[in-house]
């Protein structure tokens, strides 16, 4: 019962353009999202957050989009940049004070020159 | 170093060993965390601390697995009679208090064979 999904493995995105990753949850009870960053032997890094009474947090060329209605949120990067080629992880908890983060799959995001 | 440290970065033993997975969290945080992450997948979490005590061992998958955090800052992973299903990325990260953002270590690759 996966209730983070992402649903694209993969995604190419040329550099200066804008990267959207996204994510659907299916438990109504989660109302605090993550994203994290992951290079290769290393550990997931903290992006950004957005809490279930906002639509929308911003921090420099990173922006979530929360939409409860439709479960699903979304990370837009602009403009992409080639050190953003990473996996990302959408992540959500029942709470910003709950510890038990549960994880998508991961989108593997690759900027081109 | 500033970051979640863990040894070791690799650990290969055969079917049945014990092995013990080490985690410093950052210093000063008070929540500490375990999850583990297979191939293609997102980390899954296993257990928190807050402090010396378990407050939430929910995603610890049998009793094989077991977890301290004796002087509430070193945390060590304990898996009895390893099987190759346990063949995983074991991530411990930690937070200042429970409802920060959690910063991850780099893990530790275990190779069950």
């Amino acid at each position: 019962d996966q209730q983070v999904k992402q649903n694209s493995p993969s995604l190419s995105v040329q550099e200066g353009r804008i990267s959207i990753l996204n994510c659907d949850y299916t438990n109504s009870m989660f109302d605090y999202f993550l994203w994290y960053k992951k290079y290769p032997a290393e550990g997931p890094t903290f992006l950004i957050s957005i809490s279930s009474i906002k639509d929308k947090n911003e921090d420099g060329r990173f922006t979530v989009f929360l939409n409860k209605s439709a479960k699903h949120l979304s990370l837009h990067i602009v403009p992409s940049q080639p050190g953003d080629s990473a996996v990302y992880f959408c992540a959500a908890s029942e709470g910003q004070g709950a510890q038990k983060l549960v994880f998508g799959q991961g989108t593997r995001l690759t900027i081109n020159p | 170093g500033a970051g979640v440290s863990q040894t070791p970065s690799n650990k290969v033993t055969e079917k049945g060993k014990y092995v013990e997975l080490r985690c410093d969290p950052i210093s000063g945080h008070t929540a500490l965390y375990w999850y583990r992450q297979s191939l293609g997948q997102g980390p899954e979490f296993l257990i928190y601390f807050q402090g010396t005590g378990a407050a939430d061992d929910s995603g610890l998958p049998n009793d094989r697995f077991f977890a301290v955090r004796p002087e509430g800052s070193v945390s060590t992973l304990k898996i009895q009679r390893t099987e190759r299903g346990d063949s995983a990325v074991y991530l411990c990260a930690s937070s200042l208090l429970p409802d920060q953002p959690q910063h991850f270590g780099d893990g530790t690759r275990l190779s069950i064979l």
